[in-house]
């Protein structure tokens, strides 16, 4: 019920396309659903994050879309670079959002290919 | 206007000795977490402060791990007997409130701790 499914687990993509990262959870009670982005040898860093009253939210060249009835969210990273290689967390947190109750999924290495 | 601040940034140690491991919190956020990231792998929420509530310690591995939050500020991890799969980097977070929008979790850099 805790756990956030998070595929794939690396991705490859070429400078300039699409890099789409999927999660799934189970907890309908998840009430926040933040992508944390990590480089190597820094901690996580909020990318963007969505609450589930909203099917979409976009940043820039990062996208959430969110899908209740299915219990999955996906980020989308358009135009992609280099400087995105990177590990990205999806995550999912529910109301007093503390210990437990804020769950990571397990990372997605993305590589951008110059 | 500093982020979290971790200490040290690597340790080396051998096992079975102890360490402890520092966190300085962003200033006047209430929540503060330790997670341990292992080579390539996700975030394992360790433990969890919050005010003057007892902490969550539902994500220690075992006994030999505890962690205390003095005035609600600094926090120490200590990790007592190291083992090899003590192996890690260890994180800290910090928030400013516990719930929805706002509560986005501020990562320290981390410290990497490696049992010989």
């Amino acid at each position: 019920q805790q756990q956030v499914k998070q595929s794939p687990q690396s991705l490859i993509v070429q400078k300039g396309g699409i890099s789409i990262i999927n999660c799934a959870y189970e907890n309908t009670a998840f009430d926040y659903f933040p992508w944390y982005q990590q480089f190597p040898g820094k901690g996580p860093a909020l990318l963007i994050a969505i609450r589930p009253d909203v099917s979409e939210k976009k940043e820039g060249r990062f996208t959430i879309s969110f899908n209740k009835s299915a219990k999955q969210f996906s980020l989308h990273i358009m135009d992609s670079q280099p400087g995105d290689s990177a590990t990205y967390f999806c995550a999912a947190s529910m109301g007093d959002n503390y210990g437990q109750n804020f769950v990571f999924g397990p990372g997605t290495r993305l590589s951008v290919l110059p | 206007g500093a982020g979290v601040s971790q200490s040290p940034s690597n340790k080396v140690t051998e096992k079975g000795k102890d360490v402890e491991l520092r966190c300085d919190p962003i200033s006047g956020h209430t929540a503060l977490y330790w997670y341990r990231q292992s080579l390539g792998q996700g975030l394992e929420f360790l433990i969890y402060f919050q005010g003057n509530s007892a902490p969550d310690k539902s994500g220690l591995p075992s006994d030999r791990f505890s962690a205390e939050r003095t005035g609600g500020s600094v926090s120490t991890l200590t990790i007592q007997r190291t083992q090899q799969e003590d192996s890690a980097v260890y994180l800290c977070a910090s928030s400013p409130r516990t719930s929805g929008i706002g509560s986005e979790q501020f990562f320290g850099p981390g410290t990497r701790l490696t049992v010989l």
